[in-house]
């Protein structure tokens, strides 16, 4: 089955400094990665996507790309703001999967 | 806002009871997650629903069980319950079937087994 490796497991950054956070991906077959922010308390919110018939997509600060050759994927924020601080998932999934793959996520601090 | 509701938002039970999670998904999903978050085992999915039917498990324990109700609201039931079931449970929803469509989070329910 699908295995979702994620690095950094802790990220530190400064206020408009850039900030990237990759995942590694198992099943050759996966097609759909989705990036989830989890604030404290809350529920994961998807902020991103990416489908493999694509190598990047991005959505003002938030951009993510696709290497489906090294079988990777990365999430870039850029001039990070405070309000970025939050728990960031990758996952990944294919189309016979019947659900989502998470990596063990990544804590993002922004200090300012 | 996702549009997900999950209630109760926190459930403070003993070992050896059993409780039930409710969950409402998007309006016009069909699809119904449901998933345990831990801090050993990070975001676990435990079951799928779609349209009434289960359509597919993962990690989930026998002694968890679930189903999806016509209005398409779901419910899961956890029982004798262990100190090792305490987190977090999530529901998530999708307009269509499968891993590869777009999961909306609903806010969860924080479970403490004493």
């Amino acid at each position: 089955g699908e295995n979702v490796e994620q690095h950094p497991s802790t990220l530190s950054v400064q206020e408009g400094d850039s900030a990237v956070i990759k995942c590694t991906y198992s099943d050759s077959a996966s097609n759909y990665f989705p990036w989830y922010k989890q604030e404290l308390g809350k529920g994961p919110q998807l902020i991103i996507d990416i489908r493999s018939n694509v190598g990047e997509k991005k959505d003002q600060r938030i951009a993510v790309t696709l290497n489906k050759t090294a079988k990777h994927f990365s999430l870039h924020i850029t001039e990070t703001q405070p309000e970025d601080s939050a728990v960031y998932f990758c996952a990944g999934a294919n189309q016979a999967g019947t659900a989502l793959i998470f990596g063990k996520g990544t804590t993002l601090s922004v200090s300012s | 806002d996702s549009g997900v509701t999950q209630t109760p938002k926190h459930l403070i039970t003993a070992t050896g009871q059993r409780v039930t999670l409710r969950c409402s998904p998007r309006s016009g999903d069909l699809s119904v997650y449901w998933y345990q978050q831990s801090l050993d085992q990070g975001l676990q999915f435990l079951i799928q629903y779609y349209n009434g039917e289960e359509r597919a498990k993962g990690n989930i324990l026998e002694r968890f069980s679930a189903q999806q109700f016509p209005d398409l609201h779901s419910e899961l039931n956890l029982s004798s319950l262990e100190l090792g079931d305490s987190a977090l449970y999530f529901c998530a929803s999708s307009k269509n079937p499968g891993g590869n469509n777009e999961q909306f989070f609903g806010p969860g329910t924080r479970l403490t087994v004493l």
